[in-house]
């Protein structure tokens, strides 16, 4: 049973260029989240799935940031253009289910560094 | 919107004794979730405790148990019986049962286990 899975482990680049990250969530999990985290901050929502389809985006901070899922399971957030702010770490969850008591399991993240 | 607020960014304590890390929160909700989560180094949530507001009874898993006051819109974890793995950072987190499935995180508390 392979938990949550997140690659890379560690981005760095430079400013303006595109980064792609990538969420494997746990298999038969039909709810996926990715969230932000600044350094020494809580975890800010980016957007949640359901399926492969994202009914809330309301927490992507622009329109450089983007996000798919398919298959009902890889997903891939691709920030453009990056900007030196865009440094953080991103941790995908996924859940059974959404909503309600249900566990939201979290992977370790990948750590961006943007020069 | 929602808010979570942990006002203590950092705590500390001896081993073997007992620790409470404080939670409050801002709502107009009066159905929603509430849960604890861990943070160690490597970066990965996890799960320390849930609790349905609905239910007065206050939620305990083995040494980590809550005081959840819900007039007073309170959530504290108390850790007993402190153990060195027990250091981690601890995120309180909010969830409306209605909508959004989202998790409204803290800043954070960073609890250091002192031998």
């Amino acid at each position: 049973g392979a938990g949550v899975s997140q690659s890379p482990s560690n981005k760095v680049t430079e400013k303006g260029k595109d980064v792609e990250l990538r969420c494997d969530p746990i298999s038969g999990h039909t709810a996926l989240y990715w969230y932000r985290q600044r350094l020494g901050q809580g975890l800010e929502f980016l957007i949640y799935f359901q399926g492969n389809s994202a009914p809330d985006k309301s927490g992507l901070p622009s329109d450089r940031f983007s996000a798919e899922r398919t298959g009902e399971s890889v997903s891939t957030l691709t920030i453009q253009r990056t900007q030196q702010e865009d440094s953080a770490v991103y941790l995908c969850a996924s859940s059974p289910l959404a909503g309600g008591l249900n566990i939201q399991y979290f992977g370790a993240g990948t750590r961006l560094s943007v020069l | 919107a929602q808010t979570v607020t942990q006002s203590q960014p950092e705590m500390s304590v001896q081993e073997a004794e007992t620790v409470t890390l404080s939670c409050t929160y801002d709502t107009s909700e009066s159905d929603y979730y509430l849960f604890w989560y861990k943070q160690p180094p490597s970066r990965q949530m996890i799960l320390v405790i849930r609790q349905e507001a609905y239910k007065q009874q206050n939620a305990t898993e083995n040494r980590f148990s809550v005081n959840f006051q819900k007039a007073a819109k309170s959530f504290s974890l108390k850790i007993s019986d402190s153990q060195l793995g027990d250091a981690a950072m601890y995120f309180c987190a909010y969830r409306s049962a209605q909508g959004a499935q989202k998790l409204v995180f803290g800043q954070g508390t960073r609890l250091t286990i002192n031998p």
